[in-house]
């Protein structure tokens, strides 16, 4: 079946710091590879999406890209900013075996100090 | 106006107890989803609708029940409520290939 696993958080860094968060996945089909933000008290947020191989997704300064020969899909920033403090959530959905259902990671909790 | 919204926002109640919670979307999407989530497990499918005749099983659909009254309402019922029920749950809409639309979530506790 279909899974993803995340770095083990908790993640701390300082303002400007930069955000690797990694993610590998397991998928028998061609999946689209997702990552997803979750704020304090509130639902989870598309952060940005890759349909493809070698594809990159990109939005608000993250960025990841879509890497087929490493099943991996790492998110990173170059300079993060204390409002970038969140739950990161990777996921994909493989239309082929699954529909349009989402297989999440665990989830890697940020803080960025000031 | 949000394009998908939950009630309640948070729920106590007691064990055995039943408990609905409900989930409206305003985005005309066909497919609707129930999840919940635990502290270090991500979110799990219980639930998955396609349209109003089409409901399926997730991963953890055991203790739950849903109900798609209408393309835009999709419920989830706990016919018995028990402590490890306590989470976090989100429901969430899609129309693909684009991406899911979550809800702002459910906070249950059952005591």
């Amino acid at each position: 079946g279909n899974s993803v696993t995340q770095m083990e958080g908790p993640v701390t860094l300082s303002e400007e710091a930069f955000l690797t968060i990694n993610c590998t996945y397991t998928a028998t089909g061609y999946p689209s590879l997702f990552w997803y933000v979750q704020y304090p008290g509130e639902g989870l947020q598309l952060l940005l999406k890759a349909t493809k191989a070698d594809d990159k997704g990109s939005n608000k300064g993250f960025e990841a890209t879509y890497r087929k020969e490493t099943t991996s899909f790492h998110l990173e920033k170059g300079s993060v900013q204390v409002s970038d403090s969140a739950v990161y959530f990777c996921a994909l959905s493989d239309q082929e075996t699954s529909g349009s259902r989402l297989t999440f990671g665990e989830g890697t909790q940020l803080t960025v100090n000031p | 106006d949000a394009d998908v919204t939950q009630t309640p926002r948070n729920r106590i109640t007691k064990t055995g107890k039943r408990i609905m919670l409900e989930c409206s979307q305003t985005k005309g999407h066909d497919r609707m989803y129930w999840y919940r989530q635990d502290p270090g497990l991500g979110l799990q499918l219980i639930y998955y609708s396609f349209d109003v005749k089409d409901i399926n099983k997730g991963e953890i659909s055991d203790g739950y029940s849903v109900s798609r009254q209408a393309q835009a309402k999709f419920s989830l019922s706990l016919e018995s409520a028990i402590p490890n029920q306590t989470a976090l749950y989100f429901c969430a809409t899609s129309e693909p290939p684009r991406e899911q639309y979550f809800g702002p979530g459910t906070r249950l506790t059952v005591t």
